[in-house]
């Protein structure tokens, strides 16, 4: 029972366009989410993150758009950059406070330069 | 300043072994989390070790253990290996209660458990 959600395995775009990558959850419960950078041979590691009370965060390149009504957020990188290659995942839990985080199974991203 | 430190960084183990996976978390963080992940799937939560004990748990077999030491460090032990159980065992350290400018999780960069 996959709770989180990202239908595209692989995503190429060329650098300085534009990147988005989608991600959907099934659990209304869920009010904080996340956005990991996964580099082969590597950790993932915290890209940005949004909480349910709002509905957009940005940091830098980075934007993490919230549709709460439709069970859906959407990362969006601009302009995209060759050291963007790497492996996305989405993340959600029931609040912030060490809770367990439920993961999508990743979006391959390729930045042509 | 230290991050999420595994060790192993490889294993190969045998069908129907038994397997300890070392985890030392960052600095300052006293919560670690173990997730599974499998080839071409997300990270699977197994269970999170708060205080030396278990305070949350996934969808895993009682094969499936661990340890939280004094130090914060951690443990999983995994008994009577499955061919399935072959992933990358990544574990992630966090605080309960973050604060401020903390978000998620710092993971490690994994063990990779190939059984045979």
């Amino acid at each position: 029972d996959q709770q989180v959600k990202q239908n595209s395995p692989s995503l190429s775009v060329q650098e300085g366009r534009i990147s988005i990558l989608n991600c959907d959850y099934t659990n209304s419960m869920f009010d904080y989410f996340l956005w990991y950078k996964k580099y082969p041979a590597e950790g993932p590691t915290f890209l940005i993150s949004i909480s349910s009370i709002k509905d957009k965060n940005e940091d830098g390149r980075f934007t993490v758009f919230l549709n709460k009504s439709a069970k859906h957020l959407s990362l969006h990188i601009v302009p995209s950059q060759p050291g963007d290659s790497a492996v996305y995942f989405c993340a959600a839990s029931e609040g912030n406070t060490g809770n367990q985080f439920y993961f999508g199974t990743g979006t391959s991203l390729t930045v042509i330069p | 300043d230290a991050g999420v430190t595994q060790s192993p960084t490889h294993l190969i183990k045998t069908r129907g072994q038994q397997v300890t996976l070392r985890c030392s978390p960052k600095s300052g963080h006293d919560t670690v989390s173990w997730y599974q992940q499998a080839l071409g799937q997300g990270p699977q939560f197994i269970f999170q070790y708060y205080e030396e004990e278990e305070r949350q748990r996934g969808n895993f077999p009682d094969r499936f253990s661990g340890h939280q030491f004094p130090n914060y460090s951690s443990e999983l032990n995994v008994n009577a290996l499955l061919l399935g159980d072959s992933a990358l065992y990544l574990c992630a350290s966090s605080l309960v209660i973050p604060s401020g400018g903390e978000d998620g999780y710092t993971f490690g960069s994994g063990t990779r458990l190939t059984v045979v």
